[in-house]
């Protein structure tokens, strides 16, 4: 069973390092999100991609921050000169696009920033 | 647009009592919605989903949630609450050419 997978699972880097997260979805699935949780929060939309257009951005996706799908399959989340406030769990998730089950989101395991 | 609100941060029940999780939906499209449910370092895990077709919708662990358009809710319910199901729990919307996204998470806790 191919699921998404996320890599690393954990980083721990020193303030103002640079990092980058790799996601890969499942492989049928068009949409492809990223999500950012911190402790005891909910889910924080980042941005989405559908195939390899990034559609939409959220306002908590500084310019420290690029997402890019290049050819449709795997994500990269990138953060640059990272703060101490940039520490959570990153989150990736894919879904169909067509079709009633197009919200349904399948979830990687996360990897999990500290910035020390 | 569309929206998601979850009006309790905290539930705490008893072992064995019914539990009520509510959520609130706003969205200009006819939405999908679902509930996830997180335990403490782990996964998202999708408890049910609703997508058009019966409003009572059956999920995992007998939960089940009712889908009802005239008061925009989509509330999760069990019968009888196990220490199992202590977790987070957070309802989500989403409709065709807009983005998912989450409520802020009901926290469940299970008292012996």
């Amino acid at each position: 069973d191919t699921g998404v997978s996320q890599d690393p699972r954990h980083k721990i880097t020193k303030r103002g390092q640079n990092v980058t997260f790799r996601c890969d979805p499942i492989s049928e699935h068009n949409r492809l999100y990223w999500y950012r949780q911190t402790l005891g929060q909910g889910p924080e939309f980042l941005t989405y991609f559908q195939n390899e257009a990034q559609l939409e951005k959220s306002r908590l996706l500084s310019d420290r921050f690029s997402a890019e799908r290049p050819k449709g399959s795997f994500s990269t989340l990138e953060i640059q000169r990272t703060e101490q406030g940039d520490s959570a769990m990153y989150l990736c998730a894919s879904s169909r696009l067509r079709d009633r089950d197009s919200g349904e989101l399948f979830f990687g395991e996360g990897s999990r920033l500290t910035v020390l | 647009a569309q929206s998601v609100t979850q009006l309790d941060s905290h539930v705490s029940v008893s072992e064995g009592t019914p539990v009520l999780l509510r959520c609130n939906y706003s969205s200009s499209y006819s939405p999908s919605l679902f509930w996830y449910v997180q335990h403490p370092n782990k996964g998202l895990q999708l408890l049910l989903k609703y997508t058009s077709a019966a409003t009572l919708v059956k999920g995992i662990n007998g939960f089940e949630a009712e889908f009802k358009k005239s008061e925009t809710s989509f509330h999760l319910t069990k019968p009888s609450a196990h220490m199992s199901d202590a977790a987070e729990y957070f309802c989500v919307v989403s409709s065709t050419g807009f983005k998912t996204i989450f409520g802020a998470g009901t926290r469940l806790f299970v008292k012996a």
